[in-house]
């Protein structure tokens, strides 16, 4: 079965502090993993979508690591602000059949001042 | 900004009434997409429409029904409404280039369903 496992569940860490989103997947054949960002009630945001070739990928301060050999990937926030307090979710989609998103249960992040 | 508009952005409804939601896509996207989040859980694929067609479906029953109309934007309808319905419904927005795979996954704010 196709699945998506992050971790940790749940993070807190203090504003300027770097943190470490963990995301594994069973996924195959692998298409591409994209990390969004999603406020409380609000849709999702994507912050980075890597395809299998690539390893790593920035936007701003978040930066986006893949290991296709391993299934795993990881976001690393730098230097967090106050409103990256949010949930951080994985998304793996499928090759061939892209309209299928499987979607980890996503980390909750709270950064305190 | 995303781009993509839902409404209404709240609701509340009776069980067994029915709803219909609305979302218009990122310009330039032709393809929108279905999601229920339920509270603490990632976003459960319902549809996809596709040049006006179903393009796909997740695992949920027959009265939950969508529309795509020509200028991309779309509805999505649910019938005879239950407790567990209430949700977080998210409509996505991408482009898909003939029978190629999708791209640029652009996703509105939500529609938040509570049915009483």
């Amino acid at each position: 079965k196709n699945q998506v496992e992050q971790s940790p569940q749940s993070l807190i860490i203090l504003e300027g502090k770097n943190c470490t989103l963990q995301c594994n997947y069973t996924v195959s054949p692998f298409s591409n993993l994209r990390w969004y960002k999603q406020d409380t009630g609000r849709g999702p945001v994507s912050l980075t979508i890597m395809t299998f070739s690539e390893n790593t990928k920035s936007n701003g301060r978040y930066t986006a690591t893949l290991d296709a050999d391993t299934k795993q990937s990881s976001l690393h926030i730098t230097a967090s602000q106050l409103s990256d307090s949010a949930s951080y979710i994985c998304v793996v989609s499928e090759a061939g059949n892209n309209r299928k998103l499987i979607w980890g249960l996503g980390t909750s992040l709270a950064v305190n001042p | 900004e995303t781009g993509v508009t839902q409404s209404p952005t709240h609701l509340i409804k009776t069980r067994g009434q029915q709803v219909t939601l609305r979302c218009s896509s990122q310009s330039g996207h032709n393809t929108v997409s279905w999601y229920q989040q339920a509270l603490g859980q990632g976003p459960q694929f319902i549809f996809q429409y596709y040049r006006e067609e179903e393009n796909g479906r997740g695992n949920f029953p027959p009265r939950f029904s969508g529309l795509q109309f020509p200028n991309y934007s779309s509805e999505l309808n649910v019938n005879a409404l239950e407790l567990d319905d209430s949700a977080l419904y998210l409509c996505a927005s991408s482009f898909r280039q003939g029978g190629g795979s999708n791209y640029g996954y652009t996703f509105g704010s939500g529609t938040r369903l509570t049915v009483v």
